[in-house]
């Protein structure tokens, strides 16, 4: 069956940039849109961006400018790209595998992050 | 941005007991609802989708309803598996939105 694997940071300094990657195993890429969503420890899930094999993609206006989601099908990846990092930014993030019908099927098991000095 | 309003935020509630979760859409939706069924220290795991279609492998205690703008999650019979928090989810159109979550609690 397909499961999905974040990459795993851990720790990230104040302004700098976060980099994930999502790995894709037991299915392909092609034909499905992925997304990241995270959500901050204690509190409710946001959608960060999704991204269709193709290269299409959707950004969280409130994130928009400082993100950026972009897919490897060569590698089975999509990966996530967010800069100038806050505390706020602490969260857990996940990968899913989105489609038109049943949204967010599939997760990662996710992976913690923490900006912190 | 179509904003989601789930209530109650928490619940507790008797083993067998029947339990529903309201979410609300700040415009209308369709059918794009989906609910999601969250464990502590797990990820998300997706109940239903089209606000009624049972997704494969979730138990039929398990059921969704609703259009347009009010939408219910129903637990027929509570079971203590059923800790969690749930989230509803719309995916009309971008951005996509969760609801702020209801965690239901075993009494």
């Amino acid at each position: 069956q397909v499961q999905l694997q974040e990459s795993s940071p851990g720790l990230v300094k104040p302004s700098e940039t976060l980099s994930l990657t999502c790995t894709i195993s037991g299915g392909s890429i092609i034909n499905y849109y992925w997304s990241w969503i995270r959500q901050p420890p204690g509190k409710g899930l946001e959608w960060i961006a999704s991204i269709y094999h193709s290269g299409s993609t959707n950004y969280n206006p409130s994130l928009k400018s400082r993100v950026t989601i972009s897919v490897d099908t060569s590698n089975n990846q999509f990966s996530l790209k967010l800069s100038s990092v806050t505390a706020t930014d602490t969260a857990m993030f996940y990968c899913a595998r989105q489609t038109s019908d049943t949204a967010f099927d599939i997760w990662g098991q996710g992976t913690m992050v923490t900006v912190s000095s | 941005d179509i904003q989601m309003t789930q209530s109650p935020s928490t619940l507790s509630a008797s083993v067998g007991d029947r339990v529903t979760i309201t979410c609300r859409a700040s415009q209308s939706i369709s059918y794009w609802l989906a609910w999601y069924q969250q464990k502590p220290g797990k990820a998300p795991n997706l109940l239903i989708y089209k606000a009624s279609t049972l997704e494969s492998g979730v138990p039929s205690r398990f059921s969704g309803s609703g259009s347009g703008t009010e939408f219910t999650l129903t637990i027929s019979s509570l079971q203590p598996d059923d800790l969690a928090t749930y989230y509803c989810q719309h995916y009309n159109s971008y951005p996509l939105t969760f609801g702020g979550g209801t965690k239901v609690e075993i009494k």
